[in-house]
């Protein structure tokens, strides 16, 4: 069965420091999103990706966060310099059209320290 | 802009027996879908089930179900002949047709156990 897939599952790093997650979505989606848990709340929203520019996004990216599709199947989220209250859950998700479900990866935890 | 309420932090059912996870949500449009992801300790979110706003019939996807009240804005989740791999947190979601990529809102979840 088709998945998205994350990499890496787990990230350590320092503050001030830039980090990529790596995402790729299942092959025929169309529509790319990247949400965050922190730890013990809520699922939210970070930013929607269609047909190479950004949708929408939430007021949580900012300009340290960027987005980018580099070839057919990479789907990318950079922030430029992290904050220790960036530590959380990253996940990315894809979706066949623009409503209707959306379907996640196991989730990439990034650790600011 | 859209909400999702989940009333219930935690909730616990006996093995084999069944439960009702409750969520209420707010929205001015029509046309929309709603979800319900299961997040285990492993912390993948999982779809478990999805109700489209304009179909009058609730959706069941084996042991699960759902009692979507439209008018009331109503969305529970009733998990029958509950098992031990049940229990996690529970999200309820709403997505809206926005007609772009429109996101998914999630409530604040329900922890789940389930008891031999």
């Amino acid at each position: 069965e088709p998945e998205v897939t994350q990499t890496p599952s787990h990230q350590v790093t320092q503050m001030g420091q830039e980090v990529i997650l790596r995402c790729v979505p299942i092959s025929n989606h169309l529509y790319f999103y990247w949400y965050r848990q922190i730890l013990g709340q809520k699922v939210e929203f970070l930013v929607s990706f269609y047909n190479n520019e950004i949708s929408e996004k939430s007021e949580i990216f900012d300009d340290q966060f960027s987005v980018e599709r580099p070839d057919g199947s990479n789907f990318t989220l950079k922030i430029r310099s992290t904050k220790l209250e960036d530590s959380a859950m990253y996940f990315c998700a894809s979706s066949q059209t623009a409503y209707t479900e959306a379907f996640f990866g196991q989730g990439t935890r990034l650790t600011v320290v | 802009a859209q909400t999702v309420t989940q009333s219930q932090p935690e909730m616990s059912v006996q093995e084999a027996e069944t439960v009702t996870l409750s969520c209420t949500y707010d929205t001015s449009e029509s046309d929309y879908y709603l979800f319900w992801y299961k997040q285990p300790p492993s912390r993948q979110m999982i779809l478990v089930i999805r109700q489209e706003a304009y179909k009058q019939q609730n959706a069941t996807e084996n042991r699960f179900s759902v009692n979507f009240q439209k008018a009331a804005k109503s969305f529970s989740l009733k998990i029958s002949d509950s098992q031990l791999g049940d229990a996690a947190m529970y999200f309820c979601a709403l997505r809206v047709n926005t007609g772009t990529a429109s996101k998914l809102t999630f409530g604040t979840g329900t922890r789940l156990q389930v008891t031999l």
